[in-house]
């Protein structure tokens, strides 16, 4: 079953407002969580990387006050389109880095993808 | 900065066909390389990966060799089953300690395997 778990899976908003993804680690707590987006017929990106009880670290070109990520638990991060634009429909995943006697291990969550009409 | 390119798809196959997925990087240092796997539904599943060159990696049928010479990570399986049909991804990762986890993708390619 399911180790990470995002939601919603799928959403339609319109332009101009904001959306909510979650990204639940169910049965481990995760210090580090990481945001990817996909465009049609490209590249997962990575767009920030989510810490919890301190601010995320955003890549290069990605706007911090457009994606709004907050990781206030072990085991939630949100990542909040604001003033969600049509260019900006996507395909959102997050992953959960585990750390474990053996090592880290990252678990990733099933997707969201967003319309913005 | 590092990158990966992904062999186009969708790929469809017959079952029992051979399966080739081409992979190839472009990175400093030694990265570690991944092929993650998402079916319909589902999130993406760590499938197999390799940490250094010409180690190998398998899982399930599937095969991926490092190659440092050719900067290449190819994905291969002798017979697909109609259950291998799913999404294939290639990555990369460079990043360590407490970057673990940072992951540079290739597109994606789409199998679907018929009977």
């Amino acid at each position: 079953g399911a180790v990470v778990s995002q939601h919603p899976s799928w959403v339609i908003c319109k332009s101009g407002t904001s959306v909510k993804i979650e990204c639940r680690s169910l049965d481990f707590q995760a210090t580090t969580m990481f945001w990817y987006r996909q465009f049609p017929k490209q590249s997962l990106m990575l767009m920030a990387t989510s810490n919890e009880g301190s601010k995320a670290t955003y890549e290069q070109g990605v706007e911090k006050d457009k994606f709004l990520i907050n990781h206030a638990s072990l085991t939630l991060s949100t990542l909040t389109v604001t003033s969600a634009h049509p260019e900006g429909s996507s395909f959102y995943i997050c992953s959960a880095r585990a750390m474990g006697r053996s090592g880290n291990t990252i678990y990733f969550g099933e997707g969201s993808w967003l319309t913005v009409v | 900065g590092d990158s990966v390119t992904q062999m186009e798809g969708p790929v469809t196959l017959s079952e029992e066909a051979f399966l080739t997925i081409n992979c190839t990087y472009t990175a400093t240092g030694y990265p570690s390389l991944f092929w993650y796997v998402q079916y319909p539904g589902e999130g993406l599943q760590l499938l197999l990966k390799a940490t250094k060159a010409d180690d190998k990696g398998s899982n399930k049928g599937f095969e991926a060799t490092y190659r440092k010479e050719t900067t290449s990570f190819h994905l291969e399986k002798g017979s697909v089953q109609v259950s291998d049909s799913a999404v294939y991804f290639c990555a990369l990762s460079n990043a360590g300690g407490t970057s673990y986890g940072k992951l540079t993708f290739g597109q994606g390619t789409i199998l679907t395997v018929h009977p």
